[in-house]
Formats: C-alpha cells, structure tokens, sequence
C-alpha cells in the first residue's frame, strides 16, 4: 500500500525566503506526482504535474523535482510572500489512478 | 484542464437528517470519480470509487448504508450522507480523471457541519 510522507509538517518563514518542501513516497511505481495548495477551508488547487518520465516542472517561482527511483519528491517556492500561506499536499497516482495524499505541509509567511 | 464542480460548498444539517452532495465534469464525460474525506488537519482519504452504471466500491471502514454513491450519470456523481452525526462533519471532495488520463480534476469541496 502506498504511503506519503511530507515533512515538515509546519513551517513559518520570513518574507523572501527560498523555500523546501519535501515529499516521499513507498511505491515507487508510480504514473504521476501532484503537487496542490489548500487554503482554509478552501479546495485543492493544482500546482504542478510530475509525470512518472519527467524530472521536474516549474511554474513561476514555484519548481517541483521527482526522484521516481528515491521516492523522493520536493517544491522549491522562490522569494516566498505572504499569499504563499497554505497546506501544501503532495498526492502520487499508481495504477489505479487515485492520488494518495500526504499530510500537507502548513507553510506560514509571515511580512 | 478539465473542470469538477461540487455542490454545495458548505452545509450545516441537523443530527439525524440527510445530506446530497454533487460532484459534476462539466466538460468532460466521467465513467469514474472518486469522494475523498478530510478531517481537520488530516491528509485526504479516499472514501469510494463511483462507477458509473452500477455500485460504488467503498474502502475499507467506510460504511456503504451510511455513505449512499449514485453514479447515474457521465457527468454526475452524488454523495448522500445519511442520518447524519456530529462525527460525519468533515471536508468532503470528489475527484475525476479524463478518460485515459492519469491526471485527477478536484472539485472545491463541501464543508460538511452536523449540529
């Protein structure tokens, strides 16, 4: 079965900071690696596809790498600001196509 | 990308009564979603598969009676919490793939509230 791990759970920075999050998974045989933000009490929204061929994709100043073989995936987010604050969920779809979620990272950016 | 629209965003129901939830593809046709359950600062668990045309496939500890699926549409999936109790509040979401596709389309969710 798989399992996702995101550490850290909860993280506060300071505006500008270059940020980390990290995601590790059990199974490697997966097809892709999501990343998605949550705000409270809000839905998910997407943020970057990983497919299972790919190494990495980017999106502004947000660039989210994938180890497949590790089981190892991380969201750098560049010059963080305070509309970063979110949970950051790492979700990696196997063959049955469901995404198997993590616990989120909290992430706070605090001006 | 596709778009998964839920319905309602959030609802407050009294102990005992029932509650529907919607998950619809708006542009897309859906033979599978899935509904997913969120507790406060939990992950997300998926609850059921919906299949369209015939029974959901529930994971395990989920109770089928309680947690009614009706998939009976391409594009329409339903969520009825029935006889509701304070334990069933909870962040419900429902989520669809493209035919094919391995990328999963999330609806904005349902704040479930059981007073």
């Amino acid at each position: 079965k798989q399992e996702v791990t995101q550490i850290p759970a909860a993280l506060s920075v300071p505006e500008g900071e270059n940020l980390v999050l990290n995601c590790s998974f059990t199974d490697s045989a997966i097809y892709n690696l999501q990343w998605f933000r949550q705000d409270p009490g809000k839905g998910l929204t997407s943020l970057l596809l990983i497919q299972s061929s790919q190494r990495e994709q980017t999106s502004g100043r947000l660039n989210a790498s994938l180890d497949k073989s590790s089981g190892r995936s991380t969201l750098y987010i560049a010059a963080s600001q305070p509309g970063d604050s979110a949970t950051y969920l790492c979700a990696v779809s196997g063959g049955s196509y469901i995404p198997t979620f993590g616990r989120g990272t909290s992430l706070i950016v605090h001006p | 990308g596709a778009v998964v629209s839920q319905h309602p965003s959030w609802v407050i129901c009294k102990s005992g009564t029932s509650v529907k939830i919607e998950c619809r593809s708006l542009d897309f046709q859906a033979t599978t979603m899935f509904w997913y359950r969120q507790f406060p600062k939990q992950s997300l668990m998926l609850m059921a598969t919906s299949n369209e045309g015939s029974k959901a496939t529930y994971e395990q500890g989920v109770e089928k009676d309680k947690f009614l699926i009706n998939h009976a549409s391409l594009t329409l999936s339903t969520l009825t919490v029935t006889s509701a109790h304070p334990e069933d509040s909870s962040f419900y979401i429902c989520s669809a793939n493209l035919q094919g596709g391995t990328e999963a389309f999330f609806g904005q969710g349902t704040r479930l509230t059981v007073v």
